[in-house]
């Protein structure tokens, strides 16, 4: 059974701390993506990785940065969390070649104080 | 500027009728197709998906049509049941899915009622 596994489901933090968003694929997936999740706003790319250490950015990358170490490993990093970062935010992965569907995990419920 | 849009935030229908999603889109790169289904507090699942070769791809109680013409797509779920009460979010991909980058639209919430 395939999975993407991220490390908390639910994470309260405080404005000003780092944070750090945990995502772990066992298909051996070369695509992994970060979203995030609002009402009304659908699901919105932060980041994505095609590779072991090579990034893009998505359509609204300011305020977080992204790691990947490891292929199975795509980490997601709020340098400076700030109130407006309150949000699920989902991890997903998929393989590179041919029409093939994206994986997710089953999310973080972050919330900023 | 959305590329993918699904113009209706809600959708009701009563148990055991058809349920029609609309997801309309405006990039002609597009080439593949797909629908996922949420539930609260979970990560989405996928449902079901097309090729832009294909107008029609159907697996059970869902069927997907593509109208490449009209960049436009539905999903029709028949008989509807109160389990498919979810978010159902329309994603496109250019190049095969390739990069891998799901464009999503923002969500339809169907409630089916018993």
């Amino acid at each position: 059974d395939v999975k993407v596994t991220q490390s908390s489901r639910y994470l309260v933090k405080r404005t000003g701390e780092k944070v750090f968003l945990e995502c772990v694929q066992d298909m051996d997936h070369e695509n992994m993506f970060w979203y995030r999740q609002d009402p009304g706003l659908g699901l919105r790319l932060i980041y994505f990785s095609y590779d072991v250490k090579m990034k893009e950015k998505g359509d609204i990358p300011e305020g977080y940065s992204v790691s990947r170490e490891k292929k199975e490993r795509f980490s997601l990093i709020l340098e400076s969390a700030s109130t407006n970062q309150t949000s699920m935010y989902l991890c997903a992965s998929s393989r590179q070649v041919g029409n093939t569907e994206a994986f997710f995990g089953q999310g973080t419920r972050l919330t900023v104080v | 500027d959305q590329q993918v849009k699904q113009n209706s935030p809600s959708l009701s229908v009563q148990e055991g009728r058809i349920s029609i999603l609309n997801c309309d889109y405006t990039n002609s790169m597009f080439d593949y197709f797909l629908w996922y289904k949420k539930y609260p507090a979970e990560g989405p699942t996928f449902l079901i998906s097309i090729s832009s070769i294909k107008d029609k791809n159907e697996d059970g109680r869902f069927t997907v049509f593509l109208n490449k013409s009209a960049k436009h797509l539905s999903l029709h779920i028949v008989p509807s049941q109160p389990g498919d009460s979810a978010v159902y979010f329309c994603a496109a991909s250019a190049d095969g899915g390739s990069q891998g980058n799901l464009i999503f639209g923002k969500g339809t919430k169907l409630s089916v009622k018993p």
